[in-house]
């Protein structure tokens, strides 16, 4: 059981936006920034989010970030087939003195 | 070009210790901020921290983990060791090194393809 909680899935069809939650508590998301994964089959994560809103170089503009409260929202504006993937988002936890992770969301391209 | 690459063994038995390099390049571990450690990934799981040492040879663990693991750093030779003790079955996985850019954000910015150990007798 994670300490931050996503869907196991979401699915979009190509054009729509599809946004993918992460829930958590004043003692991580409430407290600290959060970032998110993108996890292609078979590779590794790659950062696509940090700082709860920044994108690093090279992700598209198509993805983006926000943070309200204990919750956080990854946006996927018109997914693409080769978006498909697992996402995770992570964070600290105070409580616990450990980065903590989610549990994943697979999307999937209608 | 940032590049970071896991080596070690593959099969390790139960009970034993493991022992996993991490090989970075392009970037120096004694810059202000910056950290390297380890995230795992049993079979179809999620990923899970381990553990990360900083610039300054602070460390963070896993708390369910720290009494089980060691963390070092080889500045001079861009390298860092994670070592894991009475391995098992259940630590199954595959080991990740990444690079965290910032000791108070805490984001890993780059990662290493992984390496896949299995504890099995």
């Amino acid at each position: 059981q994670s300490v931050l909680t996503q869907p196991p899935s979401v699915s979009a069809a190509p054009g729509q936006r599809v946004t993918i939650s992460c829930s958590g508590s004043n003692s991580n998301i409430g407290s600290h920034y959060v970032s998110w994964y993108q996890q292609l089959p078979g590779t590794a994560p790659r950062l696509l989010i940090y700082d709860n809103e920044k994108r690093p170089s090279g992700v598209p503009d198509r993805f983006s970030g926000s943070k309200s409260g204990t919750s956080a929202t990854l946006g996927i504006t018109g997914p693409q087939t080769g978006d498909e993937a697992d996402y995770y988002c992570g964070t600290w936890d105070f409580s616990l003195s450990a980065w903590v992770f989610g549990g994943g969301t697979k999307l999937t391209v209608l | 070009q940032i590049t970071l690459k896991e080596s070690g063994p593959t099969l390790v038995r139960p009970t034993q210790t493991l022992a996993l390099t991490c090989t970075f390049s392009d970037f120096s571990l004694s810059t202000s901020g910056l950290g390297v450690g380890w995230v795992r990934q049993p079979p179809g799981k999620a990923l899970e921290w381990l553990a990360f040492i900083y610039w300054n040879d602070y460390k963070r663990f896993h708390p369910s983990l720290k009494s089980r693991l060691t963390i070092t750093k080889d500045t001079s030779k861009n390298q860092v060791v994670l070592t894991m003790t009475n391995m098992d079955p259940l630590d199954t996985a595959t080991y990740y090194c990444a690079r965290d850019f910032d000791f108070w954000s805490g984001t890993l910015d780059y990662w290493g393809q992984g390496t896949l150990v299995t504890v099995s007798s």
